[in-house]
């Protein structure tokens, strides 16, 4: 079974551009969550889909949107890249279920010059 | 913002020994869950416990539950190198719809 795959792995930016980060969960999974992981902030966490719909969103400006395919496939973007947005940016797979026990992603390391 | 608290921060053991972490919370929760993570990848599941238990194993974790304290302890006996991660406890308020919280984390170090 394959595990959740996050594309790009790593990438670099720089300040004001845009980036838009891939998530496949697990199959038949069909909630996808996004953390945000900084040395300073910890895990924190972004938003979470299901069945297409914006579930729950974190505390995050408006800069970081994400959307869900038909497919449970998700992607996030961050516009208008700040150098704070320096993180690892952590998918996460879950079946939806009362328990939401999540399987990560190796995550998307994205540097911001 | 956090709800989960770790404690210590870091912790460096020898091989065979056991480790021991904490982790508060602030405010009611559903379950419980404690992750690790390896440096700079994604987090592994370890153990759920639910908010009616008090205590669960899972190979060599033990982890303790106790809703009137807001606490838990996740204890990992006779330690191994490969043991060596951050260790981060994870509560979840219910329903499913409002995500996982995670606490900052206990870096733990097995010195061989």
């Amino acid at each position: 079974k394959a595990g959740v795959t996050q594309t790009p792995r790593y990438l670099i930016k720089t300040r004001g551009q845009q980036v838009t980060l891939s998530c496949s969960p697990i199959s038949g999974h069909r909630s996808v969550s996004w953390y945000q992981q900084t040395p300073g902030q910890g895990l924190q966490f972004l938003f979470e889909y299901f069945s297409e719909t914006q579930r729950n969103k974190g505390n995050f400006p408006g800069r970081f949107s994400g959307r869900q395919f038909s497919n449970s496939r998700s992607e996030m973007n961050v516009s208008t890249l700040e150098l704070g947005d320096s993180a690892l940016y952590l998918c996460a797979s879950s079946s939806g279920g009362w328990a939401n026990v999540l399987t990560f992603g190796a995550g998307s390391r994205l540097t911001v010059l | 913002s956090q709800q989960g608290e770790e404690d210590p921060q870091a912790l460096s053991i020898q091989e065979g020994e056991n480790a021991t972490m904490n982790c508060s919370y602030k405010t009611s929760i559903n379950n419980l869950q404690w992750y690790r993570q390896n440096s700079g990848r994604g987090l592994v599941h370890l153990i759920l416990i639910r908010s009616n238990e008090r205590e669960k194993h899972s190979g060599r974790l033990r982890v303790t539950l106790d809703t009137s304290k807001k606490s838990s302890s996740l204890l990992i006996t006779a330690s191994r190198a490969a043991d060596t991660a951050s260790y981060f406890c994870a509560t979840d308020a219910g329903g499913g719809a409002d995500g996982l919280t995670f606490g900052k984390g206990t870096h733990l170090i097995i010195q061989p």
